[in-house]
């Protein structure tokens, strides 16, 4: 079965301090990988697909990467707007299957 | 160039009743899919509509259905109302497929459904 685990839970950053968020998963036959930030009380906005190993995307503080087995979003010297939960979620062409997120606390 | 619009935003409802949810895509997407959010099991996949049919289902129980108009707007319909049911109801629309070759999805905002 897919699975999509995401850590951690919660994050708490002080302003410019940067850091990493992980997403591990197993699917059978990725087709892509995704990164969606979610506010309170909105959709998910889409940041990032990252289709195979190996492939880094970048946007503003934000930085993508994957590999076989996982993908780590980097976030570099933060700001209080980057507070949102980031999610991130798998397709195999049937199926989006999303990690639970991990909540990011920016404080000034 | 507006984004997706759902409707209504809020609704409460009590067991045992039924409820449509109103989905517009970005004019030009002609992928329509479904989403269950909750704190507790977090975003779950519901289906996906392009062209008017249904290509792929999550596991979810037959109450919960959808379809999909010519115009790519898509309705979704959840019969016989549990408590459990309460839940954020995303959709996303991509220009294409949205899962195959995966094309990139845009949510819209969510109905919020209380069940009582």
């Amino acid at each position: 079965e897919d699975q999509v685990t995401q850590s951690p839970e919660a994050l708490r950053l002080q302003e410019g301090e940067s850091s990493s968020l992980n997403c591990s998963y197993t699917v059978s036959g990725l087709r892509g990988l995704f990164w969606y930030r979610q506010d309170p009380g909105k959709g998910p906005e889409f940041l990032f697909t990252l289709y195979s190993a190996g492939e880094e995307k970048e946007k503003e503080r934000l930085k993508a990467t994957l590999t076989k087995k996982e993908s780590f979003l980097h976030i570099t010297a933060p700001k209080p707007e980057d507070s949102a939960t980031y999610l991130c979620a798998v397709t195999n062409d049937y199926k989006l299957s999303f990690g639970a997120g991990t909540t990011v606390t920016v404080r000034a | 160039k507006a984004g997706v619009t759902q409707t209504p935003r809020y609704l409460i409802k009590t067991r045992g009743q039924q409820v449509t949810l109103s989905c517009s895509p970005i004019s030009g997407h002609r992928s329509v899919s479904w989403y269950q959010q909750t704190p507790g099991q977090g975003l779950q996949f519901l289906f996906e509509y392009f062209s008017e049919t249904q290509r792929n289902k999550g596991n979810f129980p037959g109450r919960f259905s959808g379809r999909q108009f010519s115009n790519s707007r898509s309705e979704m319909n959840v019969s016989t109302l549990e408590l459990g049911d309460s839940a954020l109801y995303l959709c996303a629309s991509s220009l294409t497929r949205g899962l195959a070759g995966a094309n990139e999805q845009f949510f819209g905002p969510g109905t919020r459904l209380t069940v009582l």
